[in-house]
């Protein structure tokens, strides 16, 4: 069974303090991994997609990872607008090639303090 | 950009109830999905549908059903509200079968 697992579960960071976020899994054949931003009582906001070990993302202050069995997400110099859950989700290859639908974690709550 | 609009923001319903949540998006994707989210427990699949007049259960689909008599909409159906179906409804779409999915807003649906 596909499974997604994010570290830590909450992260208070100061203004400036740049730190990771971790989204490690376990999946047959990983078609994409995915990060999105989910601000309080909103619906998440696609940020990056991930195809394989290696690849790199960025966006802003933040760049997305993957290795074979985990993802980061690096924020660099966080500004308090960065404040929001992070959610991690992966997809998997079906036996036909297709896509399985999404895994996904339950999320890492970062809090920037200025 | 495309947009995903979900009809409430808040719904306050009775046990028992018969509970429509509508959900529209306006770029002509071809996959809809319904989600929704808990505290402690993240989001959970109820169904999808990759064409018009297709539905494929979730992981959660007890309690649920959905149309989706036109591409651009797709809706969420409690045939019988019930307390423990009180949570955070997503909707969503995607053109492809790829993850970049695009979410609505939510509907926050209390159930007393």
């Amino acid at each position: 069974e596909d499974q997604v697992t994010q570290s830590p579960e909450a992260l208070r960071l100061q203004e400036g303090e740049s730190s990771s976020l971790n989204c490690s899994y376990t999946v047959s054949g990983l078609r994409g991994l995915f990060w999105y931003r989910q601000d309080p009582g909103k619906g998440p906001e696609f940020l990056f997609t991930l195809y394989s070990a290696g690849e790199e993302k960025e966006k802003e202050r933040l760049k997305a990872t993957l290795t074979k069995k985990e993802s980061f997400l690096h924020i660099t110099a966080p500004k308090p607008e960065d404040s929001a859950t992070y959610l991690c989700a992966v997809q998997a290859v079906t036996s036909q090639g297709g896509s399985e639908k999404l895994v996904f974690g339950k999320g890492t709550k970062l809090t920037v303090n200025p | 950009d495309v947009k995903v609009t979900q009809s409430s923001r808040y719904l306050v319903k009775r046990t028992g109830e018969k509970v429509f949540l509508e959900c529209v998006q306006d770029m002509d994707h071809e996959n809809m999905f319904w989600y929704r989210q808990d505290p402690g427990l993240g989001l959970r699949l109820i169904y999808f549908s990759y064409d018009v007049k297709m539905k494929e259960k979730g992981d959660i689909p007890e309690g649920y059903s959905v149309s989706r008599e036109k591409k651009e909409r797709f809706s969420l159906i409690l045939e019988s509200a019930s307390t423990n179906q009180t949570s955070m409804y997503l909707c969503a779409s995607s053109p492809d079968t790829l993850g970049g999915y695009t979410f609505g807003s939510g509907t926050r649906l209390t159930v007393v």
